[in-house]
């Protein structure tokens, strides 16, 4: 079966880059149609799409925080790696990441998620 | 962006009622919307997918119907399990936008 576990610090200080990486597995990212994405959701507000990446490498971000995220993937690891430069104290969420199936952009599973705490 | 607009943000219900939960969308979508459901300290579950798919394993009495931009989450016979938030996600287009939830709350 499908699952996924983010895993990355808990705590970072403003003006950090943070780095979380979403490992799965019963899936592989070089199925066609496939995708990873990353959405947070800070404490007691709703979830927030961040990034999506596609088994053929096609990528794509938030607008509103594309400057500052990058999203990768390590197939052979089955790994998915998201990084968020310049951390604010807003950023503090919980992220998690999501299997993408084919077809369609919506998630139909979900890691745990990870929350991360922005404070200095 | 398509703003996904949810109504009402919370409803107090009693078991074995019926709850219905309206989605809006800014513009059209067809019938790309999802509806997630989130239990405290707990990720999103999928329950329906293209507006009125059944997710596997998900329960008969969750259903979903709408197009376009209105869409209706619908519990009937309400169990104790599904006291929870639920939020609807369009996945028609980029950047892909979540509702603000809403929460099902014991009457």
């Amino acid at each position: 079966q499908i699952t996924l576990k983010e895993s990355g610090p808990t705590l970072v200080k403003p003006t950090q880059t943070l780095t979380l990486t979403c490992t799965f597995s019963g899936f592989s990212l070089s199925t066609s149609g496939v995708g990873v994405g990353w959405s947070r959701q800070p404490p007691g507000k709703a979830l927030e799409w961040l990034a999506l990446i596609y088994w053929d490498d096609d990528k794509r971000y938030s607008p509103s925080l594309k400057s500052r995220l990058t999203i990768t993937k390590d197939t052979s690891k089955n790994q998915v790696v998201l990084t968020m430069t310049n951390m604010d104290p807003v950023d503090t969420a919980t992220y998690y990441c999501a299997h993408r199936p084919v077809g369609a952009n919506y998630f139909d599973y979900w890691g745990q998620g990870t929350l991360v705490t922005v404070s200095s | 962006d398509i703003q996904m607009t949810q109504s009402p943000s919370s409803v107090s219900a009693s078991v074995g009622d019926r709850v219905t939960v309206t989605c809006r969308a800014s513009q059209g979508i067809s019938s790309w919307l999802a509806w997630y459901q989130q239990k405290p300290g707990k990720a999103p579950e999928l329950l329906i997918y293209t507006a009125s798919s059944l997710q596997s394993g998900v329960p008969s009495r969750f259903s979903g119907s709408g197009s376009g931009t209105d869409f209706t989450l619908t519990i009937s016979n309400l169990q104790p399990e599904d006291f929870a938030t639920y939020y609807c996600q369009q996945a028609n287009s980029f950047p892909l936008t979540f509702g603000g939830g809403t929460k099902v709350e014991i009457k």
